[in-house]
């Protein structure tokens, strides 16, 4: 049973430009969530897809934006990337009608 | 806004000793989920166990176990006959709508 991955597991940008994380997830979820977790701190949400449209986001700025495939995998985009967007991405998937999610290993993202 | 407050940031317990750590959250819904999650040093987030707020019963998943306390908004996770395994951060979380909210985490050292 295949759980959910994620690629690439460590990227390295300058302040300015863009980046693609990707996300699978595991076998028979359809539905995507992202988060962000900066050193030492707790995952904050960033936004769930479920058949392809973005379902719920949270407080973050529109230089963050996603996508889900018809096979429910997910990007995650993040434009003109700031210091501060270094930290552990993480993608989690769920079945539409269960809450539980279940995370990838992440993505870690340094900005220079 | 909705909260969830760990106060132990590092907790130590020896092996085979039994440890509780602590979650209190903050939120004006009835119906929500709530969530423990460890992070080991590989940093893959792992379902610990997971309690439904409408049910009275405690959530136990063989050596974890919670302590729900619905009125004082608090979510203990008691865990029993310590492993060297068990070492990680422990986050516990709740949901709702389709977001997980996270605490800041507990890291936990379990010592031979």
């Amino acid at each position: 049973d295949a759980g959910v991955t994620q690629s690439p597991t460590h990227l390295i940008k300058t302040r300015g430009q863009q980046v693609t994380l990707r996300c699978s997830p595991k076998s028979g979820h359809d539905t995507v969530s992202w988060y962000q977790q900066a050193l030492g701190q707790g995952p904050q949400f960033i936004f769930q897809y479920y058949e392809e449209e973005e379902r719920q986001r949270g407080n973050f700025p529109d230089r963050f934006s996603g996508h889900q495939f018809p096979n429910y995998s997910s990007e995650l985009n993040v434009n003109a990337l700031l210091l501060g967007d270094s930290a552990l991405y993480l993608c989690a998937s769920s079945l539409r009608t269960q809450e539980t999610q279940y995370f990838g290993p992440g993505t870690r993202l340094l900005v220079l | 806004a909705q909260t969830v407050t760990q106060s132990q940031p590092e907790m130590s317990v020896q092996e085979a000793e039994t440890v509780t750590l602590s979650c209190t959250y903050d939120t004006s819904e009835s119906n929500y989920y709530l969530f423990w999650y460890k992070q080991p040093p590989s940093r893959q987030m792992i379902l610990v166990i997971r309690q439904e707020a409408y049910k009275q019963q405690n959530a136990t998943e063989n050596r974890f176990s919670v302590n729900f306390q619905k009125a004082a908004k608090s979510f203990s996770l008691k865990i029993s006959d310590s492993q060297l395994g068990d070492t990680a951060m422990y986050f516990c979380a709740f949901m709702i709508g389709y977001a997980l909210n996270f605490g800041k985490g507990t890291s936990l050292l379990v010592t031979p």
